[in-house]
């Protein structure tokens, strides 16, 4: 079934430690995105990539980097986990340009104690 | 960047009942597309309803269709025969026809619906 697929589900992280969230899709988008979500505050997009081997600051990008080595991966990094960053976090894709949507991942739940 | 305003933090709906979301946006583009995006309790974010600026007419899909006013920038979601699995978060989101790739989110409504 073509999607997005996010790994892990969920993780309980120490502060300090570093994380990378995984995110494939197999639908040869060419622009991915990571949103995370937090309540009250809805989605906001930490960073994104309009096509591989290019990458964008999104609202919120202090703490993460993101690479695009290829079109179907899109990994997530914290370097040094803080607990403000306990979040859900998305990875989404798109066709570029139009009223194409954006298709999102299942989520990762992130809990940064 | 665009700005996307959702004012109702919840709404309520009886089972069976119609019930009007609002979403408002910020922007000086004349061309771009909007959506609603539904997020039930398994966190999956589901594609509701699109809407492309330029198309006069309201986009519809079932029993979900959409007001659109250009002029006022407002694009609210109206949901008919409301059933118990409509009961989720709703977010509107905007995406420009020109500048990147970027979509905009609102902070979203929780819809709960009564049986």
């Amino acid at each position: 079934i073509a999607g997005i697929t996010q790994a892990p589900t969920s993780q309980i992280l120490a502060a300090g430690r570093r994380m990378t969230l995984r995110c494939t899709q197999d639908m040869r988008h060419n622009a991915m995105y990571w949103y995370r979500q937090d309540l009250g505050l809805g989605l906001r997009l930490i960073h994104y990539s309009n096509t591989a081997g290019t990458t964008g600051k999104g609202e919120v990008p202090d703490g993460y980097s993101v690479s695009r080595a290829n079109t179907d991966d899109f990994p997530l990094t914290l370097a040094s986990a803080v607990p403000s960053q306990t979040s859900v976090y998305f990875c989404a894709s798109s066709d570029s340009w139009g009223e194409s949507p954006l298709h999102f991942g299942n989520g990762t739940r992130l809990t940064v104690t | 960047a665009q700005t996307v305003t959702q004012s109702q933090p919840e709404m309520s709906v009886q089972e069976a009942e119609t019930v009007t979301l609002s979403c408002t946006y910020d922007t000086s583009e004349s061309d771009y597309y909007l959506f609603w995006y539904k997020q039930p309790p398994s966190r999956q974010m589901i594609l509701v309803i699109r809407q492309e600026a330029y198309k006069q007419q309201n986009a519809t899909e079932n029993r979900f269709s959409v007001n659109f006013q250009k002029a006022a920038k407002s694009f609210s979601l109206k949901i008919s025969d409301s059933q118990l699995g409509d009961a989720a978060m709703y977010f509107c989101a905007y995406r420009s026809a020109y500048s990147g790739n970027q979509f905009y989110f609102g902070t979203g409504t929780s819809l709960t619906v009564i049986p």
